[in-house]
């Protein structure tokens, strides 16, 4: 079946790079994406990649995809103490007709 | 900044009552989503809508329903309100594209006493 999963929790010191690792079951995902969700909000889209790409980064972000292993990464350089959020990772499966299969997060907390 | 609206954010209600989550989204997108959501908690999918007089069933089963009248939007009711439906509701819309990339609205948070 389908399936997600991230580990729940994730402390690092501000300024050092944060690393959140998610892995998915289903192969035939197509996209992968990575929200970030603060107190009391929703979702906020951060990034997504395309199953065929191993790597894309955009500022601060970097994403990692091992296809084979089924395991994507989410890398913050230089964390922020406004990184602190529940991340989540998710895939899109064509044969699911765009829904999205979610993870259950990952709450960083930053230290001083 | 995604322009898709929740109210009332926040709900606090009586067992029994009937209740309708609103929620818009002025971006012409063509699907919405309704996500259920327990504090820090994972995201169950409850129901979706493809366009204008589409509905489905999401993953998680639900006592609540929703209409699509509008392509703009995708309220949610539940006719009688209990303390089992407590939880965070969460709208999302997303563009028919290869990206599928889904905008979520601010929620809102559901007390049933």
């Amino acid at each position: 079946g389908e399936d997600v999963e991230q580990s729940l929790f994730l402390s690092v010191r501000e300024g050092d790079s944060s690393v959140i690792n998610c892995t998915y079951t289903d192969s035939s995902s197509t996209y992968l994406y990575w929200y970030k969700q603060e107190p009391g909000a929703g979702l906020q889209l951060l990034t997504y990649i395309f199953s065929n790409m191993d790597m894309k980064q955009d500022q601060r972000l970097t994403v990692l995809l091992n296809k084979k292993d089924k395991h994507l990464s989410l890398r913050i350089a230089d964390t922020q103490t406004g990184d602190s959020a529940i991340y989540f990772c998710a895939e899109s499966i064509e044969s699911s007709a765009s829904k999205i299969i979610f993870g259950s997060g990952t709450r960083l907390s930053i230290r001083p | 900044e995604a322009d898709i609206y929740q109210t009332p954010r926040y709900l606090v209600i009586g067992t029994g009552k009937k209740i309708t989550l609103e929620c818009s989204q002025t971006m012409g997108h063509d699907k919405m989503y309704w996500y259920q959501q327990d504090p820090g908690m994972e995201l169950h999918l409850i129901h979706y809508s493809y366009g204008v007089n589409s509905t489905e069933k999401g993953d998680l089963s639900s006592e609540s329903t929703v209409s699509r009248i509008r392509t703009e939007h995708f309220p949610l009711t539940l006719e009688s309100a209990r303390p089992s439906h407590t939880s965070q509701y969460l709208c999302a819309s997303s563009k028919s594209g290869r990206a599928d990339e889904q905008f979520f609205g601010p929620g809102t948070r559901l007390t049933v006493l």
